[in-house]
C-alpha cells in the first residue's frame, strides 16, 4: 500500500479565511480523492483529482468552495475557502491501488472553524 | 432510504469475545465490499476487501457478504484491546467512488 502524508494534521481557523491542505504520496498514482468526515456522519467524497485535468466534484461540492490542484502524480492540495463553522471536519485524501480496486487513506487533517 | 446503514454502536465487549459488525445496503450496483478500521485521530485503514458472496478469512478477521440479502458482516475472533477502534463498511460500484457506513465504535475491555 502507498504511504500517504497530509499537512497540516490539524488547524484552528477563523470564519471567512481559507486553508490549503496538502497530500503527498510516496509513489506515483493516477487518481487521488478528497473526502470529508464530519462527526457522526459517513465519509463523503468531495472530489476526484487526476493529474493534468480539472477535478471532478460530487453533488453538493463546488470548485469555488473546494478548489483542488493536482500538479503531479504524487501531490495534491485541497483548499477550503471562505470557511464557516459548518466546515469543521476531518479532511482525508486517498489514493487508489495500482490494481485499481482498493483505496488507501492518509491520516487526515482535523479542521476547526471558529 | 440511505444507501448504506450501519449501527453506530458503541459496542463494548470483553477481551476474547467474538465480535460481529454488520451493514446493510440498498444499491444493487455495489460490486466491491470493504471493511476499514479507524483508530482515533487516524485515517481509515483497509482491513478486508471482497467482491463475491461468501466468506473471506484473514487471521482473526472474517468478512461475510450476502448479496441476495444486501448484507455484509465482519467477524473478529478472540478480540483484543488493540481491536478497539471504529469500523467502517464501504462499498463500490464499478466506478471509483466509495460509499461508507457511519462506522461502529468498538471497545474491547481487558
Amino acid at each position: 500500500s502507498a504511504v500517504i502524508s497530509q499537512k497540516p494534521s490539524r488547524d484552528i481557523c477563523q470564519r471567512g479565511t481559507s486553508l490549503t491542505i496538502q497530500c503527498q504520496v510516496d509513489s506515483q498514482v493516477t487518481m487521488m480523492f478528497w473526502y470529508r468526515q464530519q462527526p457522526g456522519q459517513s465519509l463523503t467524497l468531495i472530489a476526484t483529482a487526476n493529474q493534468g485535468s480539472e477535478a471532478t466534484y460530487e453533488s453538493g461540492f463546488v470548485i469555488d468552495k473546494f478548489p483542488i490542484s493536482r500538479p503531479n502524480l504524487t501531490f495534491s492540495t485541497l483548499t477550503v475557502s471562505n470557511m464557516s463553522p459548518e466546515d469543521s471536519s476531518i479532511y482525508l485524501c486517498s489514493v487508489e491501488s495500482s490494481g485499481g480496486n482498493e483505496q488507501f487513506f492518509g491520516p487526515g487533517t482535523r479542521l476547526t472553524v471558529l | 432510504q440511505k444507501e448504506v446503514e450501519q449501527d453506530p454502536g458503541p459496542l463494548s465487549v470483553p477481551e476474547g469475545a467474538i465480535v460481529s459488525l454488520n451493514c446493510t445496503y440498498s444499491n444493487s450496483a455495489f460490486q466491491y465490499f470493504m471493511w476499514y478500521r479507524q483508530y482515533s485521530r487516524k485515517g481509515p485503514e483497509l482491513l478486508m476487501y471482497t467482491y463475491s458472496s461468501g466468506n473471506k478469512e484473514d487471521g482473526r478477521f472474517t468478512a461475510q457478504v450476502d448479496k441476495s440479502s444486501k448484507y455484509i458482516s465482519l467477524f473478529i475472533r478472540d478480540s483484543q484491546p488493540s481491536d478497539s477502534a471504529t469500523y467502517l463498511c464501504a462499498f463500490r460500484t464499478g466506478a471509483n467512488n466509495l460509499f461508507f457506513g457511519t462506522g461502529t465504535r468498538l471497545t474491547v475491555i481487558p
